[in-house]
């Protein structure tokens, strides 16, 4: 399996909703983390995990939780979120090194309304 | 200075010419280099990384790089439209555990 998997593909929520987006691997990759990418912008780093450990934090507002339940699953948690938050959120896995890359899933669309 | 530079383009290059594609970043550490192509939509796919100084080939595409002029370049032999696409050049910044993603050069392959 050579795949990371993001659910939901899409979202639309509300300024006072909560809501959580999911991202899983299977190819035993020990670092994960959390890009957001606005139109015609490269990925912008939120988090990194490492050994299930967060490592990086980029100063994402507190509107933003991410958590990591075991070596496989990353979650990031969504509550009181701006329009401006709107964006594509991307999920990645690699080694524990950098050294081979990413391998990114296939994004979750999520417009704030 | 950013720390990874790549013209915005758009580059227009004709059906089965060379594409080139270039890249400079500001850290002399830096370790290790990747090229993403990202369909509009759609997420970065990895096509293409190198360590060594020189080139690499795989298929169509060949990653150089020149580690004393920082700079790293892809080329993409005998264009299809199917290349037309965002490229994104990624460092890796003296081990630090996440890449350095450039602005991305958008590349369309005229038939």
């Amino acid at each position: 399996d050579t795949e990371v998997t993001q659910t939901p593909k899409h979202l639309v929520m509300g300024m006072t909703n909560k809501k959580s987006l999911k991202c899983e691997q299977h190819m035993g990759h020990r670092a994960m983390y959390w890009y957001k990418q606005k139109a015609k912008k490269p990925p912008e780093l939120m988090f990194v995990y490492s050994y299930e450990k967060l490592s990086i934090n980029e100063s994402v507002p507190s509107r933003f939780s991410p958590e990591c339940p075991n070596s496989s699953l990353l979650n990031l948690h969504l509550h009181a979120l701006q329009p401006e938050d709107s964006a594509l959120y991307l999920c990645a896995s690699s080694q524990d090194r950098t050294n081979y890359g990413y391998t990114f899933g296939s994004g979750t669309r999520l417009t704030v309304v | 200075q950013k720390e990874v530079e790549q013209n915005s383009g758009p580059l227009s290059v004709p059906e089965g010419a060379i594409a080139s594609l270039n890249c400079t970043y500001s850290d002399r550490g830096s370790q290790s280099f990747f090229w993403y192509r990202q369909y509009s939509g759609k997420s970065p796919e990895l096509i293409m990384f190198i360590y060594s100084n020189g080139d690499k080939e795989d298929g169509r595409f060949t990653a150089q790089l020149n580690k004393a002029s920082q700079y790293v370049s892809l080329l993409i032999r005998d264009s299809q439209p199917s290349d037309s696409a965002t490229y994104l050049c990624a460092v890796n910044m003296g081990g630090a555990q996440k890449l350095v993603f450039g602005q991305g050069t958008r590349l369309t392959i005229n038939p």
